[in-house]
């Protein structure tokens, strides 16, 4: 059981919309910023959003962050079937002094 | 551009050791956090370890406290993972991975490809 909550898996057709929920407490997603990350079957995971709802250089603009409270989300618009991924949130807890990731979420373009 | 290369992965018996290293260029290593995460075959994400810039705060996770030790080189821009008293459930990919700060803020900006330990007898 991960720190971090997350659905196991989310499915949506080519050119919806899909958001993926992250929640947590006070001491990590309350008090720390969120980060998101996606994994293609089989390579490392790469970062997608960071401090909450910044892309690095090269993602896209169809993947989006949020946070409120103890709660995150990741949305992506115009799904596409390259998108399928695991997806993972991450950040810090600071009361374990420990980098926290939810379970991930399995995302399935239909 | 960034790389980070892990080495020193493979196959040790339970109760044994083994030193990974991840190798960076591309950026000033000395300025930056490192962390080590690691994957169980089908498994998630899980956070191993991490080390501050200066290797002055070093963070374990509960599940390898007193058996793995984090520690890194900033003359040979490397980090280790020193892992002994290994069990079966410690067989994993293991990613080193680059922090945005100095400090652990939980963001893992650049990932290595990873290298496989595999803990059997």
């Amino acid at each position: 059981q991960s720190v971090l909550t997350q659905p196991p898996s989310v499915s949506a057709a080519p050119g919806q919309k899909v958001t993926i929920s992250c929640s947590g407490s006070s001491s990590n997603i309350g008090n720390n910023r969120v980060s998101w990350y996606q994994q293609l079957p089989g390579t490392a995971p790469k970062l997608l959003i960071y401090e909450n709802n910044k892309r690095p250089s090269g993602i896209p603009d169809r993947f989006s962050g949020s946070k409120s409270g103890t709660s995150a989300t990741l949305g992506i618009t115009g799904l596409q079937t390259g998108d399928e991924a695991d997806y993972y949130c991450g950040t810090w807890d600071s009361s374990l002094s420990a980098g926290v990731f939810g379970g991930g979420t399995k995302l399935t373009v239909l | 551009q960034v790389q980070l290369v892990e080495s020193g992965g493979g196959v040790a018996q339970p109760g044994g050791s083994l030193r990974l290293s991840c190798a960076a260029s591309g950026f000033i290593f000395s300025n930056y956090g490192m962390y080590w995460v690691r994957q169980s075959p089908g498994k998630g994400l899980e956070w191993v370890a991490f080390i501050q810039n200066d290797g002055s705060k070093k963070y374990n996770a509960d599940s390898v406290k007193g058996r793995f030790t984090i520690s890194r080189d900033n003359s040979k821009n490397t980090v280790y993972l020193q892992m002994n008293s290994l069990r079966t459930e410690d067989t994993a990919v293991y990613y080193c991975a680059k922090e945005i700060v100095y400090y652990a803020s939980g963001t893992y900006y650049d990932w290595g490809q990873g290298t496989l330990v595999t803990v059997s007898s």
